[in-house]
């Protein structure tokens, strides 16, 4: 019940197209999903983070869409750049400062 | 602007060898916290502290030992390296402790 789980693993999107990555989760307490991007080498950097009163969040080119009831949450990225070729990872956070996180999918832009 | 420091980047043990994994924060940030990432599976977190003189344990935390003197430092000890040990630990810091936001570099521990 604590996991969250996230797919694709890989994913390969041209320059310009929508790169969608989709994460699930079980337990209803998680009350706070952010999105993580890692370059290699480097740790994870916050991307983007949505709370479950809210369906939708964007900036700039990257949207968080929020189903509760179906208890899912995505990560679009519009007008994917050869730049945003990173390893995204979704996580859900519980109230006693513990984050769940996903596998992570390892984002491939072509240009 | 350092923002969250870990050193070592890159060590090597031998099975049985104890070590101490440093990380100091520069924003005076109460929360801080130790992950590890393994391919495939995502971050753990290891243990945390919401302040000085205050730890606690995370998802996996058998084999590792925390403290917090200060508000900038919290090392990792490693008590007795184990293979299963191998892995990139991240130390990351955060202003209200709700989720980690200020990762540091990591270090790439192998155990031989």
């Amino acid at each position: 019940q604590q996991q969250v789980k996230q797919s694709p693993q890989s994913l390969i999107v041209q320059k310009g197209g929508i790169s969608i990555i989709n994460c699930a989760y079980e337990n209803t307490a998680f009350d706070y999903f952010p999105w993580y991007q890692q370059f290699p080498g480097k740790g994870p950097a916050l991307l983007i983070a949505i709370r479950p009163d809210v369906s939708e969040k964007k900036e700039g080119r990257f949207t968080i869409s929020f189903n509760k009831s179906a208890k899912q949450f995505s990560l679009h990225i519009m007008d994917s750049q050869p730049g945003d070729s990173a390893t995204y990872f979704c996580a859900a956070s519980l109230s006693n400062y513990q984050l769940i996180w996903g596998a992570g999918t390892k984002l491939i832009i072509k240009p | 602007n350092a923002g969250v420091t870990q050193t070592p980047k890159f060590q090597v043990l031998k099975t049985g060898q104890s070590m101490t994994l440093q990380c100091a924060q520069d924003m005076n940030h109460e929360y801080m916290s130790w992950y590890r990432q393994d391919p495939g599976m995502g971050l753990r977190l290891i243990h945390y502290s919401v302040g000085a003189g205050i730890t606690d344990q995370g998802e996996v935390p058998n084999g590792y030992n925390v403290s917090r003197s200060t508000t900038e430092d919290f090392p990792l000890r490693l008590l007795s390296a184990a293979p299963s040990q191998t892995s990139v630990y991240f130390c990351a810091s955060s202003y209200d402790g709700r989720q980690p936001q200020h990762f540091g570099d990591g270090t790439r521990l192998s155990i031989l």
